[in-house]
């Protein structure tokens, strides 16, 4: 499975942008990139994917390298509810096995008010 | 997307003893998934749970230790068994939130201790 790399944690100010990155640098072809948060106490929480144009939605924007070897998750104005792990996971529909989630150690972004 | 009700939240068991952990979803799903977070690790995929079939379990999971029912489309369960302190984690249910690449919807958890 392709491999991702993330920062253990992060830090940044109420109501400022966050830009978390992400390498996969043996990303494939038919790899998406998909980005989880994990609030404290609760399960995952899907945020955003995106296979090779930047995506936005209401959560969040995904900003995909062209070569796509990396991504960053774009957290417009950081609130003090956006603190969580995030995970950046690849996920191959192409192959018999893509319905599974490898959830790597994540990022953990902490808001400081 | 699909809303899942993951019973009960938490436990405090006993070693040796066995806890069933119920997965409710509010739509019907083919495939349901059941995840292992050690404390302060990331997920692991326990096994995969299809209607009408046996479950599919990933390496370093057996169906003694962790059997799993699916009798309908809408609900499962995971058994801890033969409990030991080292089984002590949060244990979440997960399906695909709506066909396709969509992502998945995650069950609040279980957070079992074993003492």
């Amino acid at each position: 499975d392709a491999k991702t790399t993330q920062p253990n944690s992060m830090e940044s100010n109420e109501e400022e942008p966050v830009h978390l990155p992400c390498n996969h640098s043996t990303i494939s072809g038919t790899d998406y990139i998909h980005w989880y948060r994990q609030l404290p106490s609760q399960g995952p929480e899907y945020v955003i994917h995106g296979l090779t144009s930047n995506v936005n939605n209401r959560m969040a924007s995904l900003a995909i390298a062209e070569d796509r070897k990396s991504s960053t998750l774009i957290l417009h104005r950081a609130t003090l509810r956006d603190a969580a792990v995030y995970y950046c996971i690849l996920r191959d529909l192409s192959g018999g096995s893509n319905y599974k989630l490898t959830f790597g150690k994540g990022t953990l972004l902490t808001v400081n008010p | 997307s699909a809303v899942i009700s993951q019973k009960p939240s938490r436990d405090i068991c006993q070693r040796g003893t066995s806890l069933t952990i119920q997965c409710q979803v509010d739509s019907q799903v083919t495939m349901m998934f059941w995840y292992r977070q050690q404390p302060g690790q990331s997920l692991t995929l326990i096994a995969t749970a299809n209607q009408g079939s046996e479950a599919t379990y990933e390496s370093g999971f057996v169906i003694d230790k962790f059997p799993i029912s699916r009798p309908n489309l809408t609900f499962s369960t995971l058994t801890v068994s033969n409990m030991s302190p080292e089984d002590s984690s949060i244990y979440l249910c997960s399906v695909e939130r709506q066909g396709g690449n969509y992502g998945y919807t995650f069950g609040s958890g279980t957070r079992l201790t074993v003492v």
